[in-house]
């Protein structure tokens, strides 16, 4: 199974861009990555996927490095409402496991 | 669409009870999931279920066991709770390798 690496925490200020970055670099060719959040002890909320292009929808943009080994989530206005921990995984439909890592806390500072 | 329902929310048990854990989906989707996430901590996979009529071992499976009852259906089991089973217990199902549903936890102490 792939295993992602995320920093533990990040700060950001409210109304900039929040970059977060996970290195997935034993991520095989049928992998592909996904961005979760949680807030507070909610379950988790999905925001993103892609296998190797650039992704965008109404939440946020996934960059996927041309090698694939590692991806930046990117929250373009981040709010105060974006305080959550993030977490990247990479997981395959045809093996449908999916395993998550510990996540990177952000806090969006007004 | 009420998504993926689990029940109990909350639950406390004496060390060496059993227990169930419910967890129900009305989307239709394949395949269905269990972590557990300790405080402060990740979540863990403990198992999963691909399909109606599979299931699978996650990270850390020892101490439960599953039943996918039906297509809608997959419940976790805890035979002889342990305080080290003091967790959230998270339900997920998944449509087809997209986004993955999260039901909203079942909190369980074990004292």
């Amino acid at each position: 199974d792939a295993k992602t690496t995320q920093p533990p925490s990040m700060d950001c200020a409210e109304g900039r861009a929040a970059n977060l970055p996970c290195n997935h670099s034993t991520i095989s060719g049928n992998e592909y990555v996904y961005w979760y959040r949680q807030i507070h002890s909610q379950g988790p909320q999905y925001i993103i996927h892609g296998l190797k292009n650039n992704e965008t929808n109404e939440m946020a943009s996934l960059i996927i490095t041309e090698d694939r080994k590692s991806s930046t989530l990117i929250l373009p206005h981040a709010t105060l409402r974006d305080t959550a921990v993030y977490y990247c995984i990479v997981g395959s439909p045809g093996t449908y496991k999916y395993i998550f890592g510990t996540g990177t806390r952000l806090k969006v500072l007004a | 669409n009420a998504g993926v329902t689990q029940t109990p929310k909350f639950q406390v048990l004496k060390t060496g009870q059993s227990m169930t854990l419910q967890c129900a989906q009305d989307m239709n989707h394949n395949s269905m999931y269990w972590y557990r996430q300790d405080p402060g901590m990740g979540l863990r996979l403990i198992y999963y279920s691909a399909s109606e009529g599979t299931t699978d071992k996650g990270e850390v499976p020892n101490g439960y066991n599953v039943s996918r009852l039906n297509k809608r259906e997959f419940s976790l089991r805890l035979e002889s709770a342990a305080p080290s089973q003091t967790s959230v217990y998270f339900c997920a199902s998944i449509r087809g390798g997209s986004e993955a549903f999260f039901g909203q936890g079942t909190r369980l102490t074990v004292v």
